[in-house]
């Protein structure tokens, strides 16, 4: 399909293994953003990329979390450790080049630590 | 009516009736405002965008006004349906130097319920 695509769906980890989450954005799309929800809640600015320039990691909740985005398409955001404060709902949105555009989001990667 | 609880707060509406929800953004360098619906179990979908010379724009039954001296978004539905049950979330953003997408920051939410 055409839209932003998120894998796995759903992952159930134990506490302190480490996991990887996956976005796929829509193709040409220059600015790739990912967001953490919990249960109930607005989302939590975790962490954008823009073309070609070093990425905004501001919202990074700790150390543990790391993310990268390779060939400016696929992104994969890492949680070291993994905490059972972390199970929320991982949201990856992508826009498209220049001004005043949407972002369009993926279905989400909902994460469980047990 | 309008209720703040422990997390999103909640608009209940009956169905038919027109539905406001307002947002209070932080940024008033922020230069392009969208509103998003999110449905239970779904990820976020553009409602209707407004850009910072604007004031108010129309879509399908929806409105949004920006008021920028005191940095609110509100946004209007207009005979509500039980189909717009969702959380909406307002976003706002601005350009980086050179022109490319900046940062994409969303409000708090609301949960609009409507009553059939």
């Amino acid at each position: 399909g055409a839209g932003v695509s998120q894998s796995p769906s759903n992952k159930v980890t134990e506490k302190g293994k480490d996991v990887e989450l996956r976005c796929d954005p829509i193709s040409g799309h220059t600015a790739l953003y990912w967001y953490r929800q919990s249960l109930g809640q607005g989302l939590e600015f975790l962490i954008y990329f823009q073309g070609n320039s070093a990425p905004d990691k501001s919202g990074l909740p700790s150390d543990r979390f790391s993310a990268e985005r390779t060939g400016g398409s696929v992104s994969t955001l890492t949680i070291q450790r993994t905490q059972q404060e972390d199970s929320a709902v991982y949201l990856c949105a992508s826009r498209a080049g220049g001004r005043d555009t949407e972002a369009f989001f993926g279905q989400g990667t909902r994460l469980t630590v047990v | 009516g309008e209720s703040v609880g422990l997390h999103l707060p909640t608009l209940s509406v009956q169905e038919g009736d027109n539905s406001i929800i307002n947002c209070a953004y932080s940024n008033s360098a922020s230069d392009y405002f969208i509103w998003y619906k999110q449905e239970s179990g779904k990820g976020p979908q553009f409602i209707i965008d407004i850009r910072s010379n604007m004031d108010k724009r129309q879509g399908q039954r929806v409105t949004v006004l920006l008021n920028k001296t005191v940095k609110h978004l509100s946004l209007q539905i207009a005979a509500t349906q039980p189909g717009d049950s969702a959380v909406y979330f307002c976003a706002e953003s601005t350009m980086n130097y050179g022109g490319s997408q900046g940062n994409l920051i969303f409000g708090k939410g609301t949960k609009l319920s409507v009553k059939p």
